[in-house]
């Protein structure tokens, strides 16, 4: 089954603490972003990578760092720098840059 | 720069009832368009899409839009909602891979649907 996968569904942060979010797909999918979710705000993009070994800054991407080492795997770290990381976080792919976009189940992150 | 309007953050039908839910858009380019749904903890999941051929465009689990560019619209209908219709709704344009390929999401709209 092709698709998209991240882990863990729940995450749990403590103050200082950098985490990361993981974003796998098998859709051979060239283009793959990250997405913060608010309740009432839709959706807003952290990174986008158009590439492997190439990603650049979305919207707010001030206290998240990600990497892409490997074209199924999209990692996102939310680091100590992000002071406000309580939300829902979405990966999604496309086959290239600006194609439709295919989203996985999401990440919930949370602050002790 | 590209924007989506969606008018309305909660509307509520009956089940049965007409289902109608608004975006505008703004792009300086003809654009692709998308609704996506989302249900309670779950990711989006793509309803429809617009990519320049036919305007009235047909989706999964009965839904439809239509795109007016005079009106700068992409709305979203089915004509009879069910129950399992209550979900998260969000409108999305992009510039179809040029310097702004990414998506640009509406703030959503929840649909109830009342018994």
């Amino acid at each position: 089954d092709g698709g998209i996968t991240q882990s863990p569904k729940y995450l749990f942060r403590k103050e200082g603490q950098n985490v990361t979010l993981s974003c796998e797909q098998n859709l051979n999918h060239d283009a793959m972003y990250w997405y913060r979710q608010d309740p009432g705000q839709g959706l807003r993009l952290i990174y986008y990578s158009q590439i492997v070994n190439d990603f650049q800054k979305g919207d707010i991407a001030e206290g998240y760092s990600v990497s892409r080492e490997k074209k199924e795997s999209f990692p996102l770290t939310v680091t100590s720098a992000q002071k406000n990381p309580t939300a829902f976080y979405l990966c999604a792919s496309s086959s290239v840059y600006g194609e439709t976009q295919y989203f996985g189940p999401g990440t919930r992150l949370l602050v002790l | 720069a590209q924007s989506v309007t969606q008018l309305g953050s909660h509307v509520s039908v009956s089940e049965g009832a007409l289902v109608l839910l608004r975006c505008n858009y703004s792009s300086s380019v003809p654009p692709y368009l998308f609704w996506y749904v989302q249900y309670p903890n779950q990711g989006l999941q793509l309803l429809l899409k617009y990519t320049s051929a036919a305007t009235l465009v047909k989706g999964i689990n009965g839904f439809e839009a239509e795109f007016k560019k005079s009106e700068t619209s992409f709305h979203l209908t089915k004509p009879s909602a069910h129950m399992s219709d209550a979900a998260e709704y969000f409108c999305a344009v992009s510039d179809r891979g040029g310097s702004q390929g990414n998506l640009i999401f509406g703030k959503g709209t929840k649909l109830s649907v009342k018994p």
